[in-house]
């Protein structure tokens, strides 16, 4: 069974750091390009980051760029988010989400198959 | 940027009934599209990838149509389980990858 478990959420003061992990199973994470999507309260869904199966490519959303990192553990099947000089709008639930290998479209790119239950970044003084 | 739109935002419809929801996306994504389900509380869940095609253990009752710029989610006949939030996102063109704002089914 696919599993992805978020942590590392929690209340952090403006300007703070905070890194989150997503813990993968079920699945050979070595192969799947993986994903960070946030959700703030009552809002829609943000696309936050992306890294390929390698972490050779990585993009980030223009909202987090210079500030967040993204980075994976293939040995640990890990999956991390290095979060710095937050501010009130990353307040968020943070998932973790799995590309789809099998459903690559003509693109080349891929839906989210699996999903996190995702945690909880609170940024407030 | 592709920008994707979402209509209506709120979709009041009584258990049985038809619903159907529209995405619309600034410029053709072709077929690289998607809809996800979400209810309060829990993570987004895959419904339709490549624009008409269900994911594993999506009831029929799901299907979507579209290509291009115009998308539909259509549920035939709503059950209780069915009401939530309703994203499209299109992965057509990243990064970066685009949802849209989401449509709320709720009970009439």
């Amino acid at each position: 069974e696919v599993q992805l478990v978020e942590s590392g959420g929690g209340l952090v003061k403006p300007g703070g750091s905070l890194r989150l992990s997503c813990a993968a199973s079920g699945f050979t994470f070595s192969q799947y390009n993986m994903n960070w999507v946030r959700q703030a309260p009552g809002k829609g869904l943000e696309w936050v980051s992306s890294i390929s199966s390698s972490s050779r490519d990585i993009s980030y959303a223009d909202s987090v760029k210079g500030r967040f990192t993204i980075s994976r553990d293939n040995a640990k099947n890990s999956l991390y988010l290095q979060m710095n000089s937050l501010r009130a709008e990353d307040t968020a639930v943070y998932y973790c989400a799995r590309d789809s290998l099998a459903l690559r479209g003509s693109s080349g790119y891929s839906p989210f198959d699996y999903w996190g239950q995702g945690t909880l970044v609170t940024v407030s003084s | 940027e592709i920008v994707m739109t979402q209509s209506p935002a709120t979709l009041s419809v009584s258990p049985g009934e038809r619903a159907t929801l529209s995405c619309r996306a600034s410029q053709s994504v072709s077929s690289n599209f998607a809809w996800y389900q979400q209810k309060p509380g829990q993570a987004p869940r895959l419904l339709i990838y490549g624009a008409s095609t269900r994911a594993t253990g999506i009831p029929a009752r799901f299907s979507g149509s579209g290509s291009g710029t115009e998308f539909t989610l259509t549920i035939s006949s709503l059950q209780s389980e069915d009401f939530a939030v309703y994203y499209c996102q299109q992965y057509n063109y990243w990064p970066p990858n685009t949802f849209g704002p989401g449509t709320k089914v709720d009970i009439k």
